[in-house]
């Protein structure tokens, strides 16, 4: 059974773009969670998508935003990129039940010039 | 809002020895998860075991056992037979069992297998 996958695995930008990131979650699974990881601030939530909808939001400015398609697949876009935005963003996915473990992907890099 | 605690940030163990990580939690809430995961340097989670509020007894998963004190609000993992390949962070989490779905995560604690 194939895992998560998020692409692309590395990305450069510079200040003031915009950039997605996108994840396909394991199949048959419908929850998908997005996490943003930084040695300051560790691991915090950003949101989840459970059947096409947010199901749950983290404490982040607008500028951080996503979507789930039908297939389940998730992007999220994060726009007018800031120095802080440089992380690593992991995504999960789950059956969607509360004690369902969350499975992640490999993550994507971002770094900002 | 919930708390994750993990007072070691770093640890070392002999190889085949066990080690215990520490995590102590805080909620109000009486319905919750547990879970510990695993991240090489790679960079990939990887879940390890869960544990439930409501669970009577300590959950294990071959070689990672959860030592689950309620009263105590702590949980913590028990790693048997360290091996090289456990070298790693560890990160505990807990999650509401109702309403907000989201993981709260603890710093970690990054263990390193002794060969």
């Amino acid at each position: 059974k194939a895992g998560v996958t998020q692409t692309p695995r590395y990305l450069i930008k510079t200040r003031g773009q915009q950039v997605t990131l996108s994840c396909s979650p394991i199949s048959g699974h419908r929850s998908v969670s997005w996490y943003q990881q930084t040695p300051g601030q560790g691991l915090q939530f950003l949101f989840e998508y459970f059947s096409e909808t947010q199901r749950n939001k983290g404490n982040f400015p607008g500028r951080f935003s996503g979507r789930q398609f039908s297939n389940s697949r998730s992007e999220m876009n994060v726009s007018t990129l800031e120095l802080g935005d440089s992380a690593l963003y992991l995504c999960a996915s789950s059956l969607g039940g509360p004690q369902e473990p969350q499975h992640f992907g490999d993550g994507t890099r971002l770094s900002i010039l | 809002a919930q708390k994750i605690t993990q007072t070691q940030p770093g640890m070392f163990v002999q190889e085949k020895e066990a080690v215990t990580l520490d995590c102590t939690y805080d909620t109000s809430d009486q319905s919750y998860g547990l879970f510990w995961y695993k991240q090489p340097s790679s960079g990939e989670m990887i879940f390890l075991i869960y544990q439930g509020s409501y669970d009577e007894q300590n959950a294990t998963e071959g070689r990672y056992s959860l030592n689950f004190q309620k009263a105590r609000k702590s949980a913590n993992l028990v790693i048997s037979a360290s091996q090289l390949g456990d070298s790693a962070m560890y990160f505990c989490a807990m999650r509401l069992l109702a309403g907000s779905y989201q993981l709260t995560f603890g710093k970690g604690t990054k263990l390193s297998v002794i060969p």
